[in-house]
């Protein structure tokens, strides 16, 4: 069975950093794009970026270009998120899924239960 | 504001049909394939649709979806209490070279 197992619920303060988790198990960890994806709360969803484990390859979308770092360690299946700086703007529940391609052609088949993340002072 | 537009809210009875529109351009739905992905409150959201219209094993065929130029349809027959949830239609914009998703709609089975 195809899991995407993401970390617990983080509060943290402004200018903290961060780093949170998504361990797929079940299926072949490097085969597949893993991709994240944020939720505001009482909002739509918005593509932060996609992370292919098999060689690191990373792409991310304009909007969150530089604003995090997505990895991956092939050891462990487990793809990772990070913020060196923490805005109360980054508050949201973020989500994790799997991709079998990038590009035109492509779309989440399985996502993680989500990991909250809280940013007050 | 999403380069996918999609109604906020739309709403039908129990047993009846629905349709949610997902409007786009050339560069994304005119050109690329559309998912659609099914978020239940307080829940991940899960996958509906993908290459336009097929549907995963573990959805049922209540659940169909078209495309037509630059614009993409879900629709739901049959209508269940359910079905309330929030819907997404997503795509690749070939102009960004990115993935986009649309604003959302919110599904009440009245």
């Amino acid at each position: 069975e195809v899991q995407l197992v993401q970390s617990g619920a983080e509060v943290k303060k402004p200018g903290a950093s961060l780093k949170i988790s998504c361990k797929g198990s079940g299926y072949s960890f490097t085969s597949y794009w893993i991709g994240w994806v944020r939720q505001r709360p009482g909002k739509g969803l918005e593509w932060m970026g996609v992370i292919y484990p098999g060689d690191s390859d990373t792409r991310y979308s304009p909007s969150f270009q530089g604003q995090v770092t997505m990895s991956a360690d092939k050891s462990t299946s487990t793809a990772y998120l990070q913020w060196s700086s923490l805005k109360a703007s980054d508050t949201a529940m973020y989500y994790c899924a799997r991709r079998a391609s990038y590009g035109p052609r492509g779309f989440f088949d399985y996502w993680g239960q989500g990991a909250l993340v809280t940013v007050s002072s | 504001q999403s380069v996918l537009t999609q109604p906020p809210s739309v709403s039908a009875a129990p047993g009846q049909k629905v349709t949610i529109s997902c409007s786009g351009s050339s560069s994304t739905i005119g050109n690329n394939y559309v998912s659609w992905y099914q978020q239940l409150p307080g829940t991940a959201p899960k996958l509906l649709i993908y290459d336009n219209n097929e549907r995963p094993s573990r959805i049922p065929d209540r659940f169909s979806a078209s495309k037509s130029g630059t614009s993409a349809t879900l629709a739901i027959t049959g209508l269940q209490t359910g079905d309330e949830a929030d819907y997404y239609c997503e795509t690749w914009d070939s102009s960004l070279s990115a993935l986009v998703f649309g604003g959302g709609t919110k599904l009440t089975v009245l």
